[in-house]
């Protein structure tokens, strides 16, 4: 099956900090998301991101489906953005939205 | 609008017990499905449904079962409850084709440990 590849594992960041997330994944997919897990257990949806580039405040994200990886942008990190992220994608079955793989997660840790 | 509904948010189990966690979603989603997540491990599938009276089984099934009479909800049954299915359970739910932008929505979770 498809493989998803998140590095680095482990992350700490001075407060204020930019960091890249990157997220690598074995075949063509049809879907890709990035999460958050907050400290208190919660997923987040933050980006879905099959192709292309988003932002959102001071997260952006960017998708090179064709060389099969994925990049999360954090800037001015805040001790807020401390969690774990995932990256998950998603096979299409029958036409409609199949299941999210997902990777192991980024744990990052923003210290004030 | 409530989004995806877990209950409960944390379980203590005994060896062979069973028992069901509930998952409901308001948001007429054709498509919900169940994780659990594990230390290191990402979160991983055990069963999934694309629609009212159709489920499938994920990466890891084994122990678990579902059923889904209504769009509404889908319920995990956990049979005879063993110590390896201690762990956070995550139910989530997705539209169908069509949207050009969406992405799934997560419950907050069942923390479940079986002793």
């Amino acid at each position: 099956g498809i493989q998803v590849e998140q590095s680095p594992p482990d992350l700490i960041l001075q407060e204020g900090a930019n960091s890249t997330l990157r997220c690598n994944f074995s075949d063509s997919v049809n879907n890709l998301q990035w999460f958050h897990q907050n400290p208190w257990g919660q997923l987040i949806n933050l980006f879905y991101i099959p192709s292309g580039t988003k932002q959102n405040g001071r997260l952006s994200a960017t998708t090179v489906a064709t060389e099969r990886y994925s990049l999360l942008y954090i800037s001015s990190s805040q001790t807020t953005d401390s969690g774990v992220y995932f990256c998950a994608v998603a096979l299409f079955y029958g036409g409609s939205q199949g299941n999210l793989i997902f990777g192991k997660g980024t744990k990052l840790s923003v210290k004030p | 609008n409530a989004g995806v509904t877990q209950t409960p948010k944390f379980q203590v189990l005994k060896t062979g017990q069973s028992m069901t966690l509930q998952c409901a979603q308001d948001m007429n989603h054709e498509y919900m499905s169940w994780y659990r997540q594990d230390p290191g491990m990402g979160l991983r599938l055990i069963h999934y449904s694309v629609g009212a009276g159709i489920t499938d089984q994920g990466e890891v099934p084994n122990g678990y079962n579902v059923s889904r009479s209504t769009t509404e909800d889908f319920p995990l049954r956990l049979l005879s409850a063993a110590p390896s299915q201690t762990s956070v359970y995550f139910c989530a739910s997705t539209s169908g084709q069509g949207r050009l932008d969406y992405g799934y929505t997560f419950g907050s979770g069942t923390r479940l440990t079986v002793v």
